[in-house]
């Protein structure tokens, strides 16, 4: 059964940072990209990050980009989003979510972490 | 970057109704499209890829159709489960979302 569990969220200060976690299991971790999608409260989904396989490939939404870093530890199987540089418009519950075949559509979801910026 | 726009962002409708949501791409995306279902304080749930296959496990009376840059998702027969906002996903080029449609109860 994939199970995807995040982690990391909390209440930081605008300017802030933090990590969000992403443990995977149920699949092999390796060969699926993966991805973060973003949720502020009350609105709908924004595609934040993702990353290749084999951590080679990254690619970012225009409103993270320079703040946010996506990476992957596949010894542990687990996804990591580092955002730096927080404003109040990124209070959001943050999703991971495992990539089907090809870039392709997202198959599986974890059950989101909540991070609140504000002062 | 690849806008996707829904249509209607609201939608009001009875169990047995059948409903139809649109999505349109600002250019083509072929076919890479799905569709999520979310209900409140929930992640997103697959319902339907490569504009009209529905994932294993999701009920017949959900369908998708279109290429290019008109989508719909239609649902046949609305049932109790149903009433949830839906989003449409563009892959085509990395990732865009529809700002989504809320199923009510009318």
């Amino acid at each position: 059964e994939v199970q995807l569990l995040e982690s990391g969220g909390g209440l930081v200060q605008p300017g802030g940072s933090l990590r969000l976690s992403c443990a995977a299991s149920g699949f092999t971790f390796s060969i699926y990209a993966m991805t973060w999608v973003r949720q502020a409260p009350g609105k709908g989904l924004e595609w934040v990050s993702g990353i290749s396989g084999d951590g080679a490939n990254t690619f970012y939404a225009d409103s993270v980009k320079g703040r946010f870093t996506i990476s992957r530890d596949n010894s542990k199987n687990t996804l990591y989003l580092q955002v730096n540089s927080l404003r109040v418009d990124d209070t959001a519950v943050y999703f991971c979510a495992k990539v089907e075949i090809d870039y392709a559509w997202f198959d599986y979801w974890g059950q989101g972490t909540l991070v609140t910026v504000s002062s | 970057d690849i806008q996707m726009t829904q249509s209607p962002s609201t939608l009001s409708a009875s169990v047995g109704d059948r409903v139809t949501i649109t999505c349109r791409a600002s250019q083509s995306i072929s076919g890479w499209l799905a569709w999520y279902q979310q209900k409140p304080g929930k992640a997103p749930n697959l319902m339907i890829y490569k504009a009209s296959t529905l994932k294993s496990g999701v009920p017949s009376r959900f369908s998708g159709s279109g290429s290019g840059t008109e989508f719909t998702l239609t649902i046949s027969s609305l049932q109790p489960d149903d009433f949830a906002t839906y989003y449409c996903q563009q892959y085509s080029s990395y990732w865009t979302f529809g700002q989504g449609t809320k199923v009510e109860i009318k």
